[in-house]
């Protein structure tokens, strides 16, 4: 069965402290990773998805990499606006489905 | 905006009723998947539907069940209502060559 572990569950930064957010996996054949931002009672939003090892996205502040068994999102001076749970998923194909597999979620706070 | 909705947004139920929330996909997509998200979790899959049929299913009992139509929107269906069935469900379409599914705001469901 395929899993995937984010840590950490939570992280308060400072407006424009950098970090990063990690995506552990195990899964038999990738087929994609994939991150998205979810605001308080609003759907996931998509953000990136990689599908080999060493291939990085980025998008404004946000970059994403990929090794054999995690992937992290980086964070570079990050705003308030950028508070969200952000969500790491890996796609599972299940009798002709593709299903996603998501973590638990980060919570990121950034306090002006 | 992804051009993914769900209704209703909010809905209200006691133990042992039937739901039916729904969901229109974006333009061009044929592939609709559903989602459970309880409280400060990741969404759990439910089932995924292309071209009016069920083609996937993770471990949801048979009381949560399905339709697409022909313009590709879908319903989902809860009977007998439990108190653990409180959650966010989430609607996503995919579609044109692409495997990203995008995901509408979800329908918050009470079970009282």
């Amino acid at each position: 069965e395929d899993q995937v572990t984010q840590s950490p569950e939570a992280l308060r930064l400072q407006e424009g402290e950098s970090s990063s957010l990690n995506c552990s996996y195990t899964v038999s054949g990738l087929r994609g990773l994939f991150w998205y931002r979810q605001d308080p009672g609003k759907g996931p939003e998509f953000l990136f998805t990689l599908y080999s090892a060493g291939e990085e996205k980025e998008k404004e502040r946000l970059k994403a990499t990929l090794t054999k068994k995690e992937s992290f999102l980086h964070i570079t001076a990050p705003k308030p606006e950028d508070s969200a749970t952000y969500l790491c998923a890996v796609q599972q194909i299940i009798q002709g489905a593709q299903k996603l597999v998501f973590g638990q979620g980060t919570r990121l706070t950034i306090n002006p | 905006e992804t051009g993914v909705t769900q209704s209703p947004t909010h809905l209200i139920k006691t133990r042992g009723q039937q739901v039916t929330l729904r969901c229109s996909s974006q333009s061009g997509h044929n592939t609709v998947s559903w989602y459970q998200q309880a409280l400060g979790q990741g969404p759990q899959f439910i089932f995924q539907y292309y071209r009016e049929e069920e083609n996937g299913r993770g471990n949801f009992p048979p009381r949560f069940s399905g339709l697409q139509f022909p313009n590709y929107s879908s319903e989902l269906n809860v009977n007998a209502l439990e108190l653990d069935d409180s959650a966010l469900y989430l609607c996503a379409s995919s579609g044109g060559g692409s495997n990203i599914q995008y995901f509408g705001a979800g329908t918050r469901l009470s079970v009282l």
